[in-house]
């Protein structure tokens, strides 16, 4: 089983519409959760993080996590063309400052006008 | 907003040459980190770096690998005697110290190596 599952897409939205990105986790050790943009040929871009269970808000985007079923999730309310691009989810263990990230796949989607 | 940069862009190398991937972490940052993405997979951890050592190190950074931290603002991953397989997107990562180990980490843009 992989440590980190994401579902690769390709996801094709039309723009306005409410998407839902997710990934799964085996690794119960991981309890520190991101979500990264990234448009081709870039790094990946910062979006979300968070260490609790429960919802984050941070303007059209809200961060999902509940570590009893290991699943984290990642709305975009309103979407739109630009927010086309692979969306990553990424985690570690919370302990040390050093901790690698473990990414999923990253799901591809298009916002189409 | 600070930005972890990384130079060049573009790298073309022939197979069994030596090359430097440079990057330049966000001011004030002291955990350092290089990941690799091959063309349509994951982005994968290599190394981790902190107080001038390596903290941790993936079954990918072998011996044909090392990175430093030559002066105060750069660092910098050597892939020696380079394989094709070595060919693929290079990222640098940096994060604050001690007082916020639970900060994120920024990426660079990345350097694309090419081997040929």
């Amino acid at each position: 089983q992989k440590e980190v599952e994401q579902d690769p897409g390709p996801l094709s939205v039309p723009e306005g519409a409410i998407v839902s990105l997710n990934c799964t986790y085996s690794n119960s050790a991981f309890q520190y959760f991101m979500w990264y943009r990234q448009y081709s040929r870039k790094g990946p871009e910062l979006l979300m993080y968070t260490y609790s269970s429960g919802n984050k808000e941070d303007g059209r985007f809200t961060a999902q996590v509940d570590k009893s079923s290991k699943y984290i999730s990642l709305f975009i309310r309103d979407s739109q063309p630009s927010d086309s691009a692979t969306y990553l989810c990424a985690m570690s263990p919370i302990s040390g400052g050093y901790n690698k990230l473990i990414f999923g796949a990253g799901t591809r989607l298009a916002v189409h006008p | 907003e600070p930005e972890v940069t990384q130079t060049p862009s573009h790298q073309v190398t022939q197979m069994g040459q030596e090359v430097i991937l440079r990057c330049v972490p966000i001011s004030n940052h002291l955990y350092f980190y290089w990941y690799r993405q091959i063309l349509g997979q994951k982005v994968e951890f290599l190394v981790s770096f902190y107080n001038n050592e390596i903290s941790e190190k993936s079954e990918i950074f072998d011996d044909q690998f090392s990175v430093e931290r030559p002066d105060g603002s750069n660092f910098t991953l050597k892939i020696r005697s380079t394989k094709l397989e070595d060919s693929a997107m290079y990222f640098c990562a940096s994060k604050p110290g001690t007082g916020y180990s639970n900060q994120p980490q920024h990426f660079g843009d990345g350097t694309r190596l090419s081997i040929l």
